[in-house]
C-alpha cells in the first residue's frame, strides 16, 4: 500500500456517532495530513501534523479531532459536531525538509445511515 | 493564504492527441507544484512535478511548465491513451501544505 495504510476502507456512522479513521505510515515521514474529497471537487485540508505532539487546523476543521502521539500514526476522529461527515477521506504524508511531494492512503469512504 | 483555481473542469480529447490543464495561484512565495493522477475510487498518484526554480519538466509524454511572473503553470499530455483518462489535480505549497485546484476529469475517446 505504498507505505501508508487506511483503515478501515468503508465505515458507516450512526446520526450522533463520532468515529475514527485510522492513518499509519512507515515512510519515516515527519508530517502527517488529513483530506476530505466530495464527489466532483478537489481535496480540502482539515488537519495536519508536521512533528510529533503537534498538529494544526486546515480550511475545514470544525467537526474533527486529530492525535499525533506517534510519528507513524495520526488517526482522524470525526465528531457528532460536523454535520455533513459523508466524504471520502484521505491521509496523506510527506518528508518535512525538501522532498515534497505527498503520499497518499488509499482513502476511507464514511457515510452517514 | 494560498488559493488555487484550475481549468478546464472536464475535457474530452481524441485518443492520440494532445491534452492541456492550466492553474493559476495566489501566493508568490509558493515553490513547488506537484501534479496527481486519480482513478475513480483510487487514491491520488503523484505524475510530475515541478520547483520554482524551474520553468519546464518532462517526463516521457508528460510535460510540466512554469511561469512564476504569471503564477501559472500547465499540464501537458501528449500522445494520449485510453489509461490516461482519470480526474487530474494541480496543487501548490510553500511549507510543505499542499493546497490543491479543483481537479479536472479528462476523458481520452478512443
Amino acid at each position: 500500500d505504498g507505505g501508508i495504510t487506511q483503515s478501515p476502507k468503508y465505515l458507516f456512522r450512526k446520526e450522533g456517532q463520532n468515529v475514527t479513521l485510522s492513518c499509519e505510515q512507515n515512510l519515516n515521514h515527519d508530517a502527517m495530513y488529513w483530506y476530505r474529497q466530495d464527489p466532483g471537487q478537489g481535496l480540502r485540508l482539515i488537519y495536519y501534523s508536521q512533528i510529533v505532539n503537534d498538529f494544526q487546523k486546515g480550511d475545514i476543521a470544525e467537526g474533527y479531532s486529530v492525535s499525533r502521539e506517534k510519528k507513524e500514526s495520526f488517526p482522524l476522529t470525526v465528531t457528532s459536531a460536523q454535520k455533513n461527515p459523508t466524504a471520502f477521506y484521505l491521509c496523506a504524508s510527506s518528508a518535512l525538509r525538501g522532498q515534497g511531494g505527498y503520499t497518499f492512503g488509499s482513502g476511507t469512504r464514511l457515510t452517514v445511515v | 493564504g494560498e488559493n488555487v483555481e484550475q481549468h478546464p473542469s472536464t475535457l474530452s480529447v481524441q485518443e492520440g492527441d494532445s491534452a492541456v490543464i492550466k492553474c493559476t495561484y495566489s501566493d508568490s512565495a509558493s515553490n513547488y507544484f506537484p501534479w496527481y493522477k486519480q482513478e475513480l475510487g483510487k487514491r491520488p498518484q503523484l505524475i510530475i512535478d515541478i520547483r520554482s526554480n524551474v520553468g519546464e519538466k518532462k517526463d516521457q509524454r508528460i510535460a510540466v511548465t512554469l511561469n512564476k511572473t504569471a503564477k501559472h503553470f500547465s499540464l501537458h499530455i501528449t500522445e494520449t491513451q485510453p489509461e490516461d483518462s482519470a480526474v487530474y489535480f494541480c496543487a501548490a505549497s510553500k511549507d510543505q501544505k499542499l493546497v490543491f485546484g479543483q481537479g479536472t476529469r479528462l476523458t481520452i475517446n478512443p
